[in-house]
């Protein structure tokens, strides 16, 4: 079983700063399974990022995927005031796993 | 785009059974895998459970697997989860999911409490 652990649990910054989200599995994953999540308070969780480094429909460009093997990054090039949330990397299959996620918060 | 709506959450003691439904709508619902994710109050994202788009393939997380059974008729782009044997620890808002989350419903809180 793969299990995903993200780093931080918790980033506090300032909006226009750059977030950087880590999303590291226990055992080497393929690219085209990993994807990232955002979640605010009350709502359902929406798709930021699939196989990695592909942005879904209407993401906007600051948000950017990368990595491979074990080690994967989200990161949010400049923190605009809606992006405050938590962050969940997710890699699935036939079966799927989500990461403990990541609470980026106002500093 | 896409859409579903889940229904048939509420209060079941522990030991008991509830079925809950996701109604699909604006795609070609039997062309989908669909999944259901459920999230514990204050906790993050659990996969539950995903069925292939023709409903012959299916599978489970260890902590539902012999207890929940998905199922999907595609003539009325519906999404099923059978819960049976629900205990404390399943409370959480269940989400049905297109794919393995690139769509989401709304929810349907489940509270299993004496």
């Amino acid at each position: 079983e793969i299990v995903l652990t993200q780093s931080p649990g918790t980033l506090s910054l300032s909006p226009g700063e750059r977030a950087t989200l880590s999303c590291r599995a226990s055992q080497s994953v393929s690219s085209s399974y990993l994807a990232w999540y955002q979640q605010k308070p009350g709502q359902a969780p929406r798709l930021l990022i699939y196989g990695t480094s592909y942005r879904a429909a209407g993401i906007p460009d600051r948000f950017s995927g990368s990595g491979s093997g074990t080690d994967f990054t989200l990161t949010i090039s400049r923190l605009e005031p809606e992006d405050f949330a938590v962050y969940y990397c997710q890699h699935y299959g036939s079966s799927a796993t989500f990461g403990g996620g990541t609470k980026v918060e106002i500093k | 785009e896409g859409q579903v709506v889940e229904s048939g959450g509420g209060l079941v003691q522990p030991g008991g059974s509830l079925r809950l439904s996701c109604a699909a709508s604006g795609f070609t619902f039997s062309s989908y895998v669909m999944s259901w994710v459920r999230q514990a109050p204050g906790k993050g994202l659990e996969w539950v459970s995903t069925i292939s788009g023709s409903g012959g393939s299916t599978y489970y997380a260890d902590s539902v697997k012999g207890r929940f059974t998905i199922s999907r008729d595609n003539s009325k782009n519906t999404l099923y989860l059978q819960m049976n044997s629900l205990r404390a620890e399943d409370t959480a808002v269940y989400y049905c999911a297109i794919n393995y989350g690139s769509g989401w419903g709304q929810g349907t809180l489940v509270t299993v409490s004496s």
